[in-house]
């Protein structure tokens, strides 16, 4: 069965660049959800967005961005990056923001140094 | 969001049957009970999800009292391949929401 879909798997960016994730959603799932995990911690939820729309928004710095696009794939924007933004990125999909099951993908590693 | 409280780590050997209770004493009456599991850098996979009583599939099965206020995942026979963290979220019924995930369970399982 498709999966989700990222790229790059990973991603080496220096402090104040910039990088783009990518997420391909299960096909005919509409919903796209947007995590980050640091080293040895929790995912935390950044963002989401349904049918094009932004549906939640969690604790994502002002210097990352996203949308989702016709097709339903996602795109995550992240500028003047980080140290701390070293992080596993993954995006997960649903079927018309089912809350329950979400099916992540194998996630972006981002280092930025 | 209700919080949820789950032991940090847990081990077994393979072949037992572990059970991992989480608590939720703020949960509402739209609430739903969700576990997810993760390997090492990979992304979360659900594995079941309940609302009250038993509920049971080909991988786990899922134990709700009738006060709501905890639950406890139940994975028979263990195997090498089963060490991972486990987390227990609670869900509101709507749709669109985000999985909040707190402190997970880190099952580790011996040969």
């Amino acid at each position: 069965a498709a999966g989700v879909i990222q790229s790059p798997r990973h991603l080496i960016k220096e402090k104040r660049e910039t990088a783009t994730l990518k997420c391909y959603p299960i096909p005919r799932h509409d919903t796209v959800y947007w995590y980050q995990q640091g080293p040895g911690q929790d995912p935390q939820f950044l963002i989401s967005f349904y049918e094009k729309m932004q549906s939640d928004k969690g604790s994502i710095p002002d210097r990352f961005s996203a949308q989702q696009f016709s097709d339903y794939h996602s795109e995550l924007n992240m500028s003047s990056l980080e140290l701390g933004d070293s992080a596993l990125y993954f995006c997960a999909s649903s079927l018309r923001g089912d809350p329950y099951e979400q099916y992540f993908g194998p996630g972006t590693r981002l280092t930025v140094t | 969001l209700a919080k949820t409280t789950q032991p940090i780590s847990m081990d077994s050997y393979e072949g037992q049957e572990v059970n991992i209770t989480c608590s939720h004493n703020n949960i509402a009456t739209n609430d739903y009970i969700t576990w997810y599991q993760q390997f090492p850098s990979q992304g979360p996979r659900f594995i079941i999800q309940g609302y009250k009583t038993k509920v049971t599939n080909e991988v786990a099965s899922l134990f709700i009292p009738a006060d709501r206020k905890s639950s406890t995942l139940s994975l028979p026979r263990v195997s090498l391949s089963d060490t991972a963290v486990y987390y227990c979220l609670v869900v509101p019924e709507r749709g669109f929401q985000k999985l909040v995930f707190g402190t997970g369970t880190r099952l580790l399982v011996s040969p």
